[in-house]
C-alpha cells in the first residue's frame, strides 16, 4: 500500500513570496490533515478535511494560509505572503475515518523563509 | 498553554535496558492517549495508544501505562534496541464532547538514544 505522498520535500523562499504544498493521501482515506511542526515542537493541526469538506480549521491563519481538497483526494496548502515565522515542516496525514487517532503521515515539506 | 507535556527533551539508555518516556496532561476531557515515533526526515508513525478507561496497554516490547489520578502516562520499551533511537511524541485526543474539535494535542517530544 502506497503511503502519503508530499511534494516538494524542501522549499526555500523569501518573505512575502508565495508557496504551495501538495499532498496525496493513502487511497480510500476520507480524512486529510495538514500540520505545521516548528523545530523543537510537536505538530500543530492547521486544517482537517473530511472528504472535500472542512471539519476543523480553527488554527489556520486564514489571512495568509489557504487549503483545498478538490474531489476529496489530493490537497494543496498555500501560504501567501510568507513570513519568517512560517519556517517549519508542513506535514500531511490521512486516516480512514474522522477523528481517528491513528493517522498516517507523509515525509513532510521543510519550508525555510529568509 | 501546553496541555500535553513531555518534560524530558532527551533520554539516553543502553541497549537491552528499559527506556521509560513520560508524559503529563492537564485536561480530563481527553479520551485517548497516543505515542508516535519519528525518525529524522520522516513523518511521525503511530506506535501505541491507550483509552482513558484503561490503565495499561501492551504491544510487544512497548507498554503504555496511564495514571488518571496523576494525569500521567508513560511508555516503557523493554528491551531497548538501537533502532528505537528516535523522537517520541505523546499526544492526546479530545473526547466526544468536543464536537468537531477532536484534534490531537501533541507534546514537544523526547529524543531517545539507545546506545549499543
Amino acid at each position: 500500500e502506497a503511503g502519503v505522498a508530499q511534494s516538494p520535500r524542501y522549499k526555500i523562499i523569501e518573505k512575502r513570496q508565495s508557496v504551495a504544498f501538495w499532498c496525496n493521501p493513502i487511497s480510500g482515506h476520507a480524512t486529510l490533515y495538514w500540520y505545521q511542526q516548528i523545530l523543537g515542537q510537536g505538530p500543530k493541526l492547521l486544517i482537517q478535511f473530511q472528504n472535500n469538506g472542512v471539519v476543523d480549521d480553527s488554527q489556520l491563519p486564514k489571512d495568509r494560509f489557504s487549503a483545498e481538497r478538490l474531489k476529496g483526494v489530493d490537497s494543496t496548502l498555500k501560504i501567501q505572503p510568507a513570513k519568517l515565522e512560517d519556517s517549519a515542516v508542513y506535514l500531511c496525514a490521512s486516516s480512514p475515518g474522522s477523528f481517528s487517532y491513528e493517522q498516517y503521515f507523509g515525509p513532510g515539506t521543510r519550508l525555510t523563509v529568509t | 498553554d501546553q496541555q500535553v507535556k513531555q518534560n524530558s527533551p532527551s533520554l539516553s539508555v543502553q541497549e537491552g535496558r528499559i527506556s521509560i518516556l513520560n508524559c503529563d496532561y492537564t485536561n480530563s476531557m481527553f479520551d485517548y492517549f497516543l505515542w508516535y515515533k519519528k525518525y529524522p526526515a520522516e513523518g511521525p508513525t503511530f506506535l501505541i495508544s491507550i483509552s482513558s478507561i484503561k490503565d495499561k496497554n501492551e504491544d510487544g516490547r512497548f507498554t503504555v501505562f496511564l495514571n488518571k489520578s496523576a494525569k500521567h502516562l508513560s511508555l516503557h520499551i523493554v528491551p531497548s534496541q538501537p533502532g528505537d533511537s528516535a523522537v517520541y511524541f505523546c499526544a492526546a485526543r479530545w473526547g466526544p464532547n468536543a464536537g468537531n474539535n477532536r484534534k490531537l494535542i501533541w507534546g514537544l517530544g523526547t529524543s531517545l538514544a539507545v546506545n549499543p
